[in-house]
C-alpha cells in the first residue's frame, strides 16, 4: 500500500542554520504531496503542497520539490528561526484515493 | 479564520468504559475525517465522511468504535468499551470536498485509558 517515510527526529539546529527534512514515498499512480506542520498546542496545518512531478511548493520560507525519479519531497529552509520549532509531517494523497496518508513526523527544535 | 471545533480537549477514562468525542467542522465543508495519532507517530485515518455517508472506514475497529454524522454537519466518534491501547490523540479534520487538498484540523482530544 501507499506509505510515507520521513527522517526520524528530533532535529536540533541553531537559529539561521539550513534545514533539510527528508521524505520519500511509495505510491501507485501520481500522488499529490504535502507538508503539514504542528506547532506546540495547535492542530496540524498545511504548510505547502505539490501536485505533480517537478512542482515546487513554498510557504513561509520553506520549499519542497516533487521528485518523481527519486520518489522524494524533501523540506528545506535556508535560515530557520526559533518560531519554526514544531513537528513536521510529510503526507500524500494517491491519485486513485481520497484519503491522505501521513508520515511519522519529525520534531524540529531551534536554539536561539 | 474559521476553525474545526473538538471537545473535550482531554478525556481520562477507565478501561471497559464508553467514551465519545465530538467534532464540528468548518461550515460548508462536506468532507469530515477522524484520525488517531499515537504518540510519536503520524495521524492514521479511522473514518472519512462525505456529507452523512461513510466513504472510508477500512481502518476503524468496528467491534468497539463507531462514528456518525447524521445531518452531514457535526460528528461523534464513540469507543465502547475502551481499552488501554486506545490511549492516543483523536483528531478531527475537514475539507471542502473529498478531493480537497487542504485539510483543516482541530486541536484534538487527548484520550488516556487507565
Amino acid at each position: 500500500g501507499d506509505s510515507v517515510t520521513q527522517m526520524e527526529g528530533p532535529v536540533t539546529l541553531s537559529e539561521e542554520a539550513f534545514l533539510t527534512i527528508n521524505c520519500t514515498y511509495t505510491a501507485t499512480g501520481y500522488p499529490s504531496l504535502f507538508w503539514y506542520v504542528q506547532y506546540p498546542g495547535e492542530g496540524l496545518q498545511l504548510l505547502l503542497k505539490a501536485t505533480k512531478a517537478d512542482d515546487k511548493g513554498s510557504n513561509k520560507g520553506f520549499e519542497a520539490t516533487y521528485r518523481k525519479e527519486t520518489t522524494s519531497f524533501h523540506l528545506e529552509k535556508g535560515s530557520v528561526q526559533v518560531s519554526d520549532s514544531a513537528v513536521y509531517f510529510c503526507a500524500l494523497r494517491d491519485s486513485s484515493a481520497s484519503k491522505i496518508i501521513f508520515g511519522s513526523g519529525t520534531r524540529l527544535s531551534i536554539r536561539p | 479564520e474559521a476553525e474545526v471545533a473538538q471537545s473535550p480537549r482531554y478525556k481520562i477514562t477507565e478501561k471497559s468504559q464508553a467514551v465519545a468525542f465530538w467534532c464540528d467542522p468548518i461550515s460548508g465543508h462536506a468532507t469530515l475525517y477522524w484520525y488517531r495519532q499515537i504518540l510519536g507517530q503520524g495521524p492514521e485515518l479511522l473514518v472519512q465522511f462525505q456529507d452523512e455517508s461513510v466513504v472510508d472506514d477500512s481502518q476503524l475497529p468496528k467491534d468497539r468504535f463507531s462514528a456518525e454524522r447524521l445531518k452531514g454537519v457535526d460528528s461523534t466518534l464513540k469507543i465502547q468499551p475502551a481499552e488501554l491501547g486506545d490511549s492516543a490523540m483523536y483528531l478531527c479534520a475537514s475539507s471542502f470536498s473529498t478531493t480537497g487538498e487542504k485539510l483543516f484540523f482541530g486541536s484534538g482530544t487527548q484520550l488516556s485509558v487507565l
